[in-house]
């Protein structure tokens, strides 16, 4: 079944760094477009970037642009959102997922929490 | 960008009953690229419906999902013990994908 399985997150000063990774299982993960959702404390969800399956095509949010990176390596099946000058509005849960228009299968999601 | 403004905030109902859920949109969501998702605390969202009517691999068929253009609408027929959660719409008509803010069914 499609395993999707977010790492890489904890607490951080504000204008740290974190690279959050995800590694999937039971689907062809080469063949998907992949993308990080994220949902800050007793919000809505927000659709930060995604990455298509040869890494041609990527979409940042303008909240994440120039800030975050998003990329890849279908050989190891896993998904990475590099997170720089991380600030306090970026404190949420980020979500891994299987998603290009609609997210098809999510992973459990990570807490990043940026603060002093 | 187009803004998703889902109604009521907060549905409270007993199990059995219908529930409607409405999102409505800034701007017409071309193509009726609208999808509906559940989410349980604690938990990652699920998808329920996709082109605003399509449900997904194995969600029941209490749930159904409708409408065009700005208003769309999500019901569950008869709600079941595990319904009780917050669903959020998300429109991928445009090039910024957007969510709704969130409708939290509970229970009465």
């Amino acid at each position: 079944q499609v395993q999707l399985v977010e790492s890489g997150g904890g607490l951080v000063k504000p204008g740290g760094s974190l690279r959050l990774s995800c590694a999937a299982s039971g689907f062809t993960f080469s063949d998907y477009y992949m993308s990080w959702i994220r949902q800050a404390p007793g919000k809505g969800l927000e659709w930060v970037s995604y990455i298509s399956p040869g890494s041609t095509t990527i979409y940042h949010a303008d909240s994440v642009k120039g800030r975050f990176t998003i990329s890849r390596d279908n050989a190891k099946k896993s998904l990475y959102l590099q997170m720089n000058r991380l600030r306090a509005e970026d404190t949420a849960v980020y979500y891994c997922a299987r998603a290009y228009d609609y997210g098809d299968f999510w992973g459990q999601g990570i807490l990043v929490t940026v603060s002093s | 960008e187009i803004v998703l403004t889902q109604s009521p905030g907060t549905l409270s109902l007993s199990p059995g009953e219908r529930a409607t859920l409405s999102c409505r949109a800034s701007h017409s969501v071309s193509n009726n690229h609208l999808a509906w998702y559940q989410q349980k605390p604690g938990q990652a969202p699920r998808l329920l419906i996709y082109g605003a009517s399509s449900r997904a691999t194995g969600i029941p068929d209490r749930f159904s999902g409708s409408g065009s253009g700005t208003d769309f609408t999500l019901t569950i027929t008869r709600l079941e013990p595990e319904d009780f959660a917050v669903y959020s719409c998300q429109q991928y008509g445009s090039s910024h994908w957007t969510f709704g803010q969130g409708t939290k069914v509970e229970i009465k």
